[in-house]
């Protein structure tokens, strides 16, 4: 089975503060990790995805993610947020190996960038 | 990333009646799409997933004779919302899965903003 955790379903952060979105999952194997960020009535726009290799994956729009197996986080980070980043993130794995060919989304993490 | 487009973007429709959605995808050919229903502030659910020339895979809960999903073309797929009820507002997206790679991504549609009165 796979699964994945958001415990915050609400991010606040001052604009030009670091922000982190958190993301904990569970597979029997090995993970495909992705971000995905939502803007109101719009459908998932890609931002990133980590598969193999380094552990620092650097995605769109200046995000930056880490996979972390021991801790089984894939945390969302950016080292200066935009009003304009404010939107609904979602984290989604998939089990490498004995997974179901489709995403499992977390429950989504709304950020608010505060100007 | 990949072009997938949804018609319609939003729609209206009487209780007891039936809603076609269609998605493509413009910028390659895909044997599998998905389709997901998500609640105001809630995550994506997985419908079922739409296989080229064969019959969908339904979830576990989903009512197949409701939510017909028809993947006729390796570019289209439509899901049909037989005799709509309020319950069934809902905001739908779909998803097409790259091939080749392993499939690793994914690229959503827009989505369609469906309302029963």
């Amino acid at each position: 089975a796979q699964s994945v955790a958001q415990p915050e379903d609400q991010v606040n952060v001052a604009e030009g503060n670091p922000l982190t979105v958190k993301c904990t999952y569970s597979v029997s194997g090995n993970p495909y990790l992705f971000w995905y960020v939502q803007y109101p009535n719009r459908g998932l726009q890609f931002l990133l995805k980590y598969i193999t290799g380094d552990n620092l994956v650097k995605g769109s729009y200046g995000f930056e993610a880490e996979f972390n197996k021991s801790q089984t986080s894939f945390h969302l980070k950016k080292p200066s947020a935009l009003v304009s980043d404010s939107a609904l993130y979602f984290c989604a794995v998939r089990d490498m190996i004995r997974g179901p060919r489709q995403l499992t989304f977390g429950s989504g993490t709304q950020l608010t960038v505060l100007p | 990333g990949a072009v997938v487009s949804q018609h319609p973007s939003r729609v209206i429709c009487k209780s007891g009646t039936s809603v076609k959605i269609e998605c493509r995808s413009l910028d390659f050919q895909a044997t599998t799409m998905f389709w997901y229903r998500q609640f105001p502030k809630q995550s994506l659910m997985l419908m079922a997933t739409s296989n080229e020339g064969s019959k969908a895979t339904y979830e576990q809960g989903v009512e197949k004779d409701k939510f017909l999903i028809n993947h006729a073309s390796l570019t289209l797929s439509t899901l049909t919302v037989t005799s709509a009820h309020p319950e069934d507002s809902s905001f739908y997206i779909c998803s097409v899965q790259k091939p080749g790679q392993g499939a690793y991504e994914q690229y959503f549609g827009p989505g369609t903003r469906l309302t029963v009165t």
